[in-house]
Formats: C-alpha cells, sequence, structure tokens
C-alpha cells in the first residue's frame, strides 16, 4: 500500500471555486508539508502543518487563499481558495522520515482553472 | 535560504548513454535528496544522500557534503529514465528545490 495518499490525482476547476485536496499518511508523523509547483518550475513550499496548532505559511503564501486543516497525525487537507487560472498548478504534500531518511512526496494533484 | 543550482538544465541523450548531473549547494545541509518527476508529475525518491555514495541498479550518487556538491549517475539510460530530475536539500526542517534538469532519452 503507499505510504501516502493523496486525492483527487487531478481536477479541472472554475474560477472563482474552490478544492480541497486530501492527503493520508499510513504512521503518524508530526509535521505535514504542503508545495505547489507551477508550470515549469520547481517546487515551492506553501506552508509547514502541525497537528493541533496553526499552520505556518511561507512567504507569498496566506491562510485566506490556502487553509489547511490538520485534525491528527495521519492527515491534512490543503483548500485552494477562489481559484483563478495562475493557481493551476501541481500539489504535492511530504512528510519527512518515512523510508529510509528524507522526505517522502504523495502522488500529486494536479489542478487546472479555467 | 540556500541556493540550489543543478546543472545541465536540459539533456538530451540517445537510448544506452550514461550521464552526469550535478547540484551544488550555498550552504551546509543535514539532508540531500535526488527525485526523479514522471511525465504524470509523480515525484520519486531516488537517493536520500546527505554524503557519501550510494547505488541502486543503474543509478548512483555522490554527495562531498565539504564541497558542497552532489552528482547524479545514470548508466545506460532508457527511455523510462526521461523527466525531471530534482535536487533537494534541507536544514533544519526547511527543504530546499533546485530547478531541475530535464531528461529526454531518445530511442
Amino acid at each position: 500500500s503507499a505510504v501516502i495518499s493523496q486525492k483527487p490525482s487531478r481536477d479541472i476547476c472554475q474560477r472563482g471555486t474552490s478544492l480541497t485536496i486530501q492527503c493520508q499518511v499510513d504512521s503518524q508523523v508530526t509535521m505535514m508539508f504542503w508545495y505547489r509547483q507551477q508550470p515549469g518550475q520547481s517546487l515551492t513550499l506553501i506552508a509547514t502543518a502541525n497537528q493541533g496548532s496553526e499552520a505556518t505559511y511561507e512567504s507569498g503564501f496566506v491562510i485566506d487563499k490556502f487553509p489547511i486543516s490538520r485534525p491528527n497525525l495521519t492527515f491534512s487537507t490543503l483548500t485552494v481558495s477562489n481559484m483563478s487560472p495562475e493557481d493551476s498548478s501541481i500539489y504535492l504534500c511530504s512528510v519527512e522520515g518515512l523510508t529510509g531518511g528524507g522526505y517522502t512526496f504523495g502522488s500529486g494533484t494536479r489542478l487546472t482553472v479555467v | 535560504g540556500i541556493q540550489v543550482e543543478q546543472s545541465p538544465p536540459d539533456l538530451i541523450l540517445q537510448e544506452g548513454a550514461n550521464s552526469t548531473l550535478r547540484c551544488n549547494f550555498s550552504d551546509s545541509v543535514n539532508n540531500l535528496q535526488w527525485f526523479h518527476q514522471n511525465p504524470w508529475g509523480q515525484l520519486i525518491n531516488l537517493f536520500y544522500i546527505p554524503s557519501g555514495t550510494k547505488q541502486n541498479g543503474r543509478l548512483s550518487a555522490t554527495t562531498v557534503a565539504t564541497e558542497r556538491y552532489s552528482l547524479l549517475y545514470i548508466s545506460s539510460s532508457q527511455t523510462t529514465d526521461s523527466g525531471v530530475y530534482f535536487c533537494a536539500v534541507a536544514t533544519g526542517n526547511q527543504f530546499y528545490f533546485g530547478t531541475g534538469t530535464s531528461l529526454t532519452v531518445i530511442p
């Protein structure tokens, strides 16, 4: 079974709507990370999600646009709110230290906003 | 933050050829990983290699932490090796990605 399950794998959404992406981990982890990869670009960290506290957002990302939930140690959601075409990207969740060291990534959500 | 530079940015290989991808980073790190992103966007962990040398089949990697670089070797390349290869480094809990090397292997 997959170590990290992320869904949906892809979606096409209308501008102005919101999409919630889910990430489920097979074991308990302290921190979960959410990344964005814009077309043709590298990955950029959006925020770090700790269970029981507010997520910590990186410069250029705000909670109103990317609200995050972390209800327990195995699950997190990222919502992309009031979407515009500029939000079209791959969104990935990540956790640390599951497979012999380092970070492991979910399979990603390819979002297209039309 | 740490600067991570990868070279070359693009690479086209004939199937069966060998290649070396390079990753330079600007500061001391406690984690370095190489990833392969396939055409579907999935990010596959190739190596966790903050120092030393590792090999996995046709792939191997070497990190010289004191000189702040890492190399990924691909031997006898196959068309399925195509995609983007990312180097990423971490200091503490902050993970920084390089800009990637886009590899195309042609039959």
